[in-house]
């Protein structure tokens, strides 16, 4: 089984700065990873798939990186509404996917 | 317009079944699968496996076989998650999701909230 583990589990940045979130795969996953958004009492919203394709409607400030094991989703100028709980996924053990265990991104 | 729309939460007695569901409108139901996610309380995202709105055929998490079943009514676009025999520790958000073009979850429903208690 491919686990996927997130650093860190918890963040706390001010509304402007720059913060990069990691998820590491237990092995090579290419780039079948996605990234979601969770705000408080809310759906999760998708954000990022194919590791770095930005979803439609999703604002630029996003972005993705990385292949194989080593990913990031990076908020290059956080605005209030983005602190939340994002999680990462892996598609590559089709049909069986599996969900990291989420960074929870809070207002210092 | 594109949602979908789940049913309401629901409170059960360990031991009992409760059938959750999940209807899309604005799509067309069969293009996409449809997957299932838990959310226990104060916790992460689970994913408990999809459904593929073609074949019927469903795919299960591990931790998530016997007990659980994906159905679907394809003449009501509605997809349903049945859980039986219940125990406390099924007390959680549950999730319906559609799958997109490169299988991420690009379309969610709002949750349903199971209550499992004497």
């Amino acid at each position: 089984d491919i686990q996927l583990t997130q650093s860190p589990s918890f963040l706390s940045a001010s509304v402007g700065d720059r913060v990069t979130i990691t998820c590491r795969a237990s092995q090579g996953i290419s780039s079948y990873l996605a990234w979601y958004q969770q705000e408080p009492g809310k759906a999760p919203k998708l954000l990022i798939y194919a590791a770095s394709t930005l979803q439609s409607g999703v604002p630029s400030r996003f972005s993705g990186s990385g292949s194989g094991t080593e990913f990031t989703l990076t908020i290059s100028s956080l605005q209030p509404e983005d602190f939340a709980t994002y999680y990462c996924q892996q598609f590559n053990t089709y049909p069986l996917f599996t969900f990291g265990p989420g960074t929870k991104l809070d207002i210092k | 317009q594109v949602q979908l729309v789940q049913s309401g939460s629901e409170l059960r007695k360990p031991g009992a079944s409760v059938k959750v569901s999940c209807k899309a409108s604005g799509y067309s139901f069969t293009d996409s699968a449809i997957n299932w996610v838990r959310q226990a309380p104060g916790q992460g995202l689970e994913w408990m496996g999809w459904i593929n709105t073609n074949t019927v055929k469903s795919t299960y998490a591990q931790g998530f076989t016997g007990r659980f079943v994906f159905s679907l009514d394809t003449s009501i676009s509605t997809a349903y998650l049945q859980i039986s025999s219940l125990k406390a520790d099924d007390s959680a958000v549950y999730y319906c999701a559609r799958e997109g073009a490169t299988a991420a979850a690009d379309l969610w429903g709002q949750g349903t909230l199971v209550t499992v208690s004497s």
